[in-house]
């Protein structure tokens, strides 16, 4: 069965420091891969997905993120983080071609701490 | 545009009763899925629909059911209210099923089970 790992529970950064929240996943194959957030008392909001194409992606207020298959990894990265950003981030994968069915499997998450 | 929409915001029901929880997708999505993210579990994939249509569901017992109008807005039922049933009870919606639409994410509905 698909698993999503997210080694940190808890990351405690100062502002304007750069970040990197770690996710693992296992799957048969490579699935599509997404980070969410969630600020409190909201709902998830997409930060980005890879799908194919370039390791390197995108995402929006930032935040990127690189696929290696080679680690089976999808680590989260921001270059200067700003006390918006504490919240609880989500590692999220589905599978290629899939359909919904499965609908997202996601990791336990981790919780950001931005220090003043 | 609007965004997926759930009410009530909160519920507070006591064992062995049964909960009714409500979601309206973005306009011109027709798949909705609920989450369950209880504390300790993380989310957790509950139900999918899809035309009107349950498509799948979960690792979850029967006594969580649901439907799909034709509007597409959905509800969550739970029946026979257990104490662990307490979580916070997130619809998405996605304008098909394939898994790379993207889904958009209610606000929750906050269930608490005494």
């Amino acid at each position: 069965a698909q698993s999503v790992t997210q080694p940190d529970i808890h990351i405690t950064v100062s502002e304007g420091a750069s970040l990197e929240l770690r996710c693992n996943y296992s799957y048969g194959a490579t699935p599509y891969l997404f980070w969410y957030v969630q600020s409190p008392g909201q709902g998830l909001q997409l930060l980005l997905k890879y799908f194919s194409g370039d390791t390197l992606v995108q995402g929006i207020k930032g935040f990127e993120a690189e696929f290696k298959r080679s680690q089976s990894s999808f680590n989260l990265r921001k270059p200067s983080v700003h006390w918006s950003d504490a919240a609880e981030y989500f590692c999220a994968v589905a599978p290629r071609g899939g359909g919904g069915a499965d609908g997202l499997t996601f990791g336990k998450g981790t919780h950001l701490i931005i220090q003043p | 545009e609007a965004g997926v929409t759930q009410s009530p915001t909160h519920l507070i029901k006591t064992r062995g009763q049964q909960a009714t929880l409500r979601c309206s997708p973005i306009s011109g999505h027709t798949s909705v899925y609920w989450y369950q993210q209880a504390l300790g579990l993380g989310l957790q994939f509950l139900l999918w629909y899809d035309e009107g249509e349950e498509r799948n569901r979960g690792n979850f017992p029967p006594r969580f059911s649901g439907r799909q109008f034709p509007n597409y807005s959905s509800e969550l039922n739970v029946n026979a209210l257990e104490l662990e049933d307490s979580a916070l009870y997130l619809c998405a919606s996605s304008l098909g099923e394939d898994a790379y639409n993207e889904q958009f994410f209610g606000p929750g509905t906050r269930l608490t089970v005494l």
